[in-house]
């Protein structure tokens, strides 16, 4: 049974650093060819890209946020993390990991999402 | 890039069909084959519904296709059930990037 889980601070200061933890259950992060990608829903609004991170690490991320995301793997923890930094109140969002099988298709296994908000 | 272009809302009754559609440009869903629709109840994570603009996941039910023609896909709904009332959106590959769409509220009335 493939499980994903958001893990991560609930609460974060305006200026720092947001940093959530995807876990894979039910398979290994590295033994397919799978993409691995963070989406983010503010309260009421609609879906939003943030990047999407290849099990060799190579990531790809939403132009409107390159400058601010880091995406990165760990294989031995079968573990994806996600780091937002200067963030302000416009980042205030549930955010989501998700499986993507190949580049064009769609997300198939999502996480149930963790709400982060930016306050001070 | 700019997210795909939805209507906010569309209803119908059990039993009848809606269609959602779901614009972008020639930079993403007139451009690649790589269309998906994801279906998301109150407080619940999205599920995928429908990937490569046709294709269906294992467990979707035949009532939900979809279909593309130019830059504008579209999900169309049959035999609406009341267990069908939920917010959908469509996606696109662009790329190395990725666009949603604006959401559809589908109410059954």
């Amino acid at each position: 049974h493939l499980q994903l889980q958001e893990s991560g601070p609930g609460l974060v200061k305006p200026s720092e650093t947001l940093s959530l933890t995807c876990t894979f259950s039910g398979g290994s992060i590295s033994s397919t060819n799978f993409y691995w990608g963070w989406i983010r829903q503010p309260p009421g609004k609609g879906l939003e890209w943030i990047g999407n991170l290849y099990y060799s690490g190579t990531t790809y991320y939403n132009p409107s946020l390159k400058s601010r995301v880091t995406l990165s793997v760990d294989t031995s923890k079968n573990q994806f993390s996600l780091k937002l930094n200067s963030v302000t109140a416009t980042d205030t969002a549930i955010y989501y990991c998700a499986r993507r099988p190949t580049p064009g298709s769609g997300f198939d296994y999502w996480g149930q999402g963790t709400l982060v908000t930016v306050s001070s | 890039q700019s997210a795909l272009t939805q209507p906010p809302s569309a209803s119908g009754s059990p039993g009848q069909s809606v269609t959602i559609s779901c614009t972008g440009t020639s930079s993403d869903v007139g451009a690649y084959n790589y269309v998906s629709w994801y279906q998301q109840h109150p407080g619940k994570a999205p599920k995928l519904i429908i990937y490569e603009v046709t294709q269906r996941p294992s467990g979707v039910p035949d009532r939900f296709s979809g279909s593309k023609s130019g830059n504008t896909a579209s999900l169309t709904v049959s035999g609406l059930q009341a267990e069908d009332e939920a917010d959908y959106y469509c996606s696109s590959f662009a790329g190395s990037n990725i666009v949603f769409g604006t959401g559809t509220k589908v109410t059954v009335l």
